[in-house]
């Protein structure tokens, strides 16, 4: 079956660095997302990883192993604003088109 | 800003009612894919248009239908609502075989009463 596990809420310090991790049980892989969300508001695009490694952009980093089924996403000089839920999901290989399984997202929590 | 919008923003609707949620896609972007999102949850995948016919479906029944038009702008039509309907509907916008970034739009929160 399909199942993406990601921790439920993290709280961690202004200027600080926060690890949100994802592990995966699909019936293929063809790529894994990481979305950001304010409360209230859509997603947004924060990464894609399709091949071992870690993919940097900016402040924030994410990596993936596929042979363990785990991702994560790493958060540097944290900030207020990046208080929000981060959203991990998977294509499945298997799957046409765009059909994305999500994770239910981690909340994450800055505190001063 | 995404470029997506969709409309009403928000609504409220009574058990066994009909409801149309509305997308105007990014411009140029001919695929339109649509989720629910229940509080606190990921976004479920209902289905995905593209050039205006439904090319992928999640596991919603037959109740959730939609439509694509020309101009690459959506609904999504949802009859008989049930209690459990209630959640923030998005829709989301690509480019077919683009890249793997699509656009999402800023949600319709659905309350079923």
């Amino acid at each position: 079956g399909q199942n993406i596990d990601q921790p439920t809420e993290m709280t961690a310090t202004e200027g600080a660095i926060v690890q949100i991790n994802c592990t995966y049980q699909t019936s293929g892989f063809n790529g894994l997302f990481w979305y950001q969300q304010h409360a209230g508001e859509a997603p947004t695009f924060l990464s894609y990883n399709v091949l071992d490694g870690l993919e940097e952009k900016g402040r924030f980093s994410s990596f993936l192993s596929r042979s363990k089924g785990y991702s994560y996403l790493l958060l540097k000089e944290l900030q207020m604003k990046d208080s929000a839920s981060y959203l991990c999901a998977v294509r499945e290989a298997l799957r046409s088109n765009y059909q994305l399984i999500w994770g239910a997202g981690t909340k994450l929590i800055i505190k001063p | 800003e995404t470029g997506v919008t969709q409309s009403p923003t928000h609504l409220i609707k009574t058990r066994g009612q009909q409801v149309t949620l509305r997308c105007s896609s990014q411009s140029g972007h001919n695929t339109v894919s649509w989720y629910q999102q229940a509080l606190g949850q990921g976004p479920q995948f209902i289905f995905q248009y593209y050039r205006e016919e439904e090319n992928g479906r999640g596991n919603f029944p037959p109740r959730f239908s939609g439509l694509q038009f020309p101009n690459y702008s959506s609904e999504l039509n949802v009859n008989a609502l049930e209690l459990d309907d209630s959640a923030l509907y998005l829709c989301a916008s690509r480019v077919s075989g683009s890249g793997n970034e699509q656009y999402f739009g800023p949600g319709t929160r659905l309350t079923v009463t």
